[in-house]
């Protein structure tokens, strides 16, 4: 049984530019959480989809964007990347809105 | 608002010592509170949680935690540590809607030979 698969495991991209992260979840479970976490702290959370609706969102600028598909896999947009975007983008799934989270285990974004 | 401390960034234990790692939050209500370990270039996996009954709660990989009201506090404990726990640990709470954890800064685990 597959677990939280995300892609790409790592991406360089440059200053200014729009980048798409992917995430699948797991298996039975139909909400998918996203979350950053900069070098040495702890993860933030971005926002949540459930019903392919954003239903929860933190203290996160526009630039942020998702999507949840009727499969249930979600999609991390970030817009005119700045140097502080680099971190790693954690995709959480749970069966609804509880806290039976599996984590994935990232994609590293690195901006230059 | 919610938040979490962790207050001791790096930890340093021998081998088959006893560990305790200190978790304080600030909630509203009653609080959701989960620890999570994370090893290098990985995600997180859950250690244990609480939400409501017994303020002992146990997990897994022999670790439990205690649920304290009156010091806001969720510390995580350990009897004997492995050299394989050497890892972050973070301390997490959950609003009640179930659908937003946050997360205190961690506390890196070393373990000594």
């Amino acid at each position: 049984d597959a677990g939280v698969t995300q892609s790409p495991t790592h991406l360089i991209k440059t200053r200014g530019q729009q980048v798409t992260l992917r995430c699948s979840p797991k298996s039975g479970h139909d909400t998918v959480s996203w979350y950053q976490q900069a070098l040495g702290q702890g993860p933030q959370f971005i926002f949540q989809y459930y019903e392919e609706e954003e239903r929860q969102r933190g203290n996160f600028p526009d630039r942020f964007s998702g999507h949840q598909f009727p499969n249930y896999s979600s999609e991390l947009n970030v817009n005119a990347l700045l140097l502080g975007d680099s971190a790693l983008y954690l995709c959480a799934s749970s069966p609804g809105q509880t806290y039976g989270y599996t984590f994935g285990s990232g994609t590293r974004l690195t901006v230059v | 608002a919610q938040s979490v401390t962790q207050p001791d960034i790096h930890i340093t234990v021998s081998e088959g010592a006893s560990l305790e790692l200190r978790c304080n939050y600030s909630y509203g209500a009653t609080p959701y509170l989960f620890w999570y370990v994370q090893s290098p270039g990985q995600g997180l996996q859950l250690l244990l949680k609480y939400f409501s009954g017994d303020t002992l709660v146990q997990g897994i990989k022999g670790f439990e935690a205690e649920f304290k009201r009156s010091q806001s506090s969720f510390n995580l404990r350990k009897p004997s540590v492995h050299w394989s726990d050497a890892a972050e640990y973070f301390c997490a709470v959950g609003n009640n809607a179930g659908n937003m954890l946050t997360f205190g800064g961690g506390t890196r685990l070393m373990v000594k030979p």
